[in-house]
């Protein structure tokens, strides 16, 4: 079955202690991305990468980072979370970004 | 200015209705226009995709753009309940290699 796998489903942390959210998509795209959703300010691109090794920022980048070492997983990385980072986060794949987007079924995470 | 625009809502009307959602945008290279659906916690998925201007038909969905205005448009007809969720439009362009989120509107459909 085609799909995007992100792990963990929910997460609550303490401020300052790094964490990984991963992410893992079977359809062999190129393109990966990740997003956070707010209300009232959707969904907001966070990095992106169009294929092995090539990552660059969306419109969000401040304290989170990311990885692209294999074709099917893209990391997502938050070094020192803090509680403004609290969100649902949401990984997606596709083989560009005019093309459709599968996205992972999300992060809730919540930063104390 | 945002990018793309579009009313949160809540949109609530009756079973049947005809629905009408919209986005406006600002950036003339936006080319590929898309929809996504996201149903209570899920993630979105595409409903729509169109390719510059024109309309779209699939079953009781169409989607519509037009360039000149910088506006697109879904219609969903015969409402049901099970189109209760929220509506995303999605664009992108060949001058970019983001996809362009609006914020979303939450639809209810009740019976």
């Amino acid at each position: 079955e085609a799909q995007v796998t992100q792990n963990p489903r929910y997460l609550i942390t303490v401020t300052g202690k790094k964490l990984t959210v991963t992410c893992s998509q079977n359809m062999n795209h190129e393109y990966m991305s990740w997003y956070r959703q707010d209300p009232g300010l959707g969904l907001r691109q966070i990095y992106y990468s169009m294929n092995v090794e090539v990552t660059d920022k969306g419109d969000v980048p401040e304290g989170y980072k990311v990885s692209r070492k294999e074709k099917r997983n893209f990391p997502l990385i938050l070094e020192s979370p803090s509680p403004n980072q609290t969100s649902l986060y949401f990984c997606a794949s596709s083989f560009g970004p005019n093309t459709e987007a599968f996205f992972g079924q999300g992060t809730r995470l919540t930063v104390v | 200015q945002k990018e793309v625009e579009q009313d949160p809502g809540p949109l609530s009307v009756p079973e049947g209705a005809i629905v009408s959602l919209n986005c406006t945008y600002s950036n003339s290279a936006f080319q590929y226009f898309m929809w996504y659906r996201q149903y209570s916690r899920k993630g979105p998925e595409l409903l729509m995709y169109t390719y510059s201007s024109g309309n779209k038909e699939d079953g009781r969905f169409t989607a519509q753009v037009d360039k000149s205005s910088k506006y697109i448009s879904l219609f969903i007809r015969d409402s049901q309940p099970s189109d209760s969720a929220t509506y995303l439009c999605a664009m992108t362009g060949s001058n970019t290699d983001k996809l362009i989120f609006g914020t979303g509107t939450r639809l209810q459909v009740f019976p």
